[in-house]
C-alpha cells in the first residue's frame, strides 16, 4: 500500500510570493491534516479536512489555506510569503476510525 | 487553547537502561492520546493511540499508560537500544473526533552505545 506522498519535497520562494503544496493520502483515508514545523518549535496544527470539508483549523493567519478534493487529495496554499513561513510542512492522512496519523515525508519551504 | 506538555525535553541514556517520559494534557473533554516516534530524516510514526482511562499498550520494548482523569500519560522504554534514539511526541485530541490532533514539543532521546 503506497504511503502518503507530498510534493514538492523542497522549494525556495521569495517574500511576497505564494506557494501550493500537495498531499496524496493513503488509499481509503478520508482525513488529511497539515502541520508546520519550524526550528525550535514542535508540530503546529494548521487544519484538517474530511470528505472535502475543513473540520478544524489551528491558529494561523488567513494567508494559510487549504482544500481537499473528492479523491481525498489535499492542497495547502500560503500567500504573501514571509520569512517566518520557512518550515517543514507535513501532511498526515488517517483512517477516521482509529485516528492514527500516517505522515508524508514533508515539503521543506525556504523563503528568501 | 489545548496545551500538551512533555518532560523531560531531552534525555541521554546508556544502552540497556530503561527510561520513561511524561506527557500531560488537559483532562477535560478528553478524546484520545497519541504517541509518535520521530527519527532523524524520517517522518513521525505512530506508536500508540489510546482512548480509555487506565489503558495500557505495549509494542515490543515500548509501553504506555494513560490516566485521563488527571491528564497524564507515561511512555516506557525497557532496555534502550541505539535504534531507539529519536524524538518521542505525545499528541492529544479533544471532543468527539480526531479532527484536531495537537502535539507536544517532544522528548529527544539519545541512547549511547
Amino acid at each position: 500500500k503506497a504511503g502518503v506522498t507530498q510534493t514538492p519535497r523542497y522549494l525556495i520562494k521569495t517574500r511576497g510570493q505564494q506557494v501550493t503544496l500537495s498531499c496524496s493520502p493513503i488509499s481509503g483515508h478520508r482525513s488529511v491534516s497539515w502541520y508546520q514545523q519550524t526550528p525550535g518549535q514542535g508540530l503546529q496544527f494548521l487544519f484538517e479536512y474530511f470528505s472535502e470539508t475543513q473540520r478544524n483549523k489551528g491558529n494561523f493567519p488567513g494567508r494559510f489555506s487549504g482544500r481537499q478534493f473528492s479523491n481525498s487529495r489535499s492542497e495547502m496554499n500560503v500567500s504573501t510569503l514571509e520569512l517566518g513561513d520557512s518550515a517543514l510542512y507535513l501532511c498526515a492522512s488517517s483512517p477516521a476510525s482509529t485516528g492514527e496519523l500516517f505522515f508524508g515525508e514533508g515539503s521543506r519551504l525556504t523563503v528568501l | 487553547i489545548l496545551n500538551v506538555e512533555q518532560s523531560p525535553q531531552s534525555l541521554h541514556v546508556q544502552e540497556g537502561d530503561s527510561t520513561n517520559f511524561t506527557c500531560s494534557f488537559p483532562s477535560s473533554n478528553f478524546y484520545a492520546l497519541h504517541w509518535y516516534r520521530w527519527e532523524t530524516a524520517k517522518s513521525p510514526e505512530a506508536l500508540f493511540v489510546m482512548t480509555l482511562n487506565g489503558d495500557e499498550k505495549k509494542k515490543g520494548r515500548i509501553s504506555a499508560t494513560l490516566n485521563t482523569k488527571e491528564g497524564y500519560s507515561y511512555l516506557y522504554i525497557k532496555g534502550s537500544q541505539p535504534e531507539d534514539s529519536a524524538t518521542y511526541l505525545c499528541a492529544f485530541s479533544q471532543g468527539t473526533s480526531y479532527d484536531k490532533v495537537i502535539f507536544g514539543p517532544g522528548t529527544s532521546l539519545s541512547v549511547i552505545p
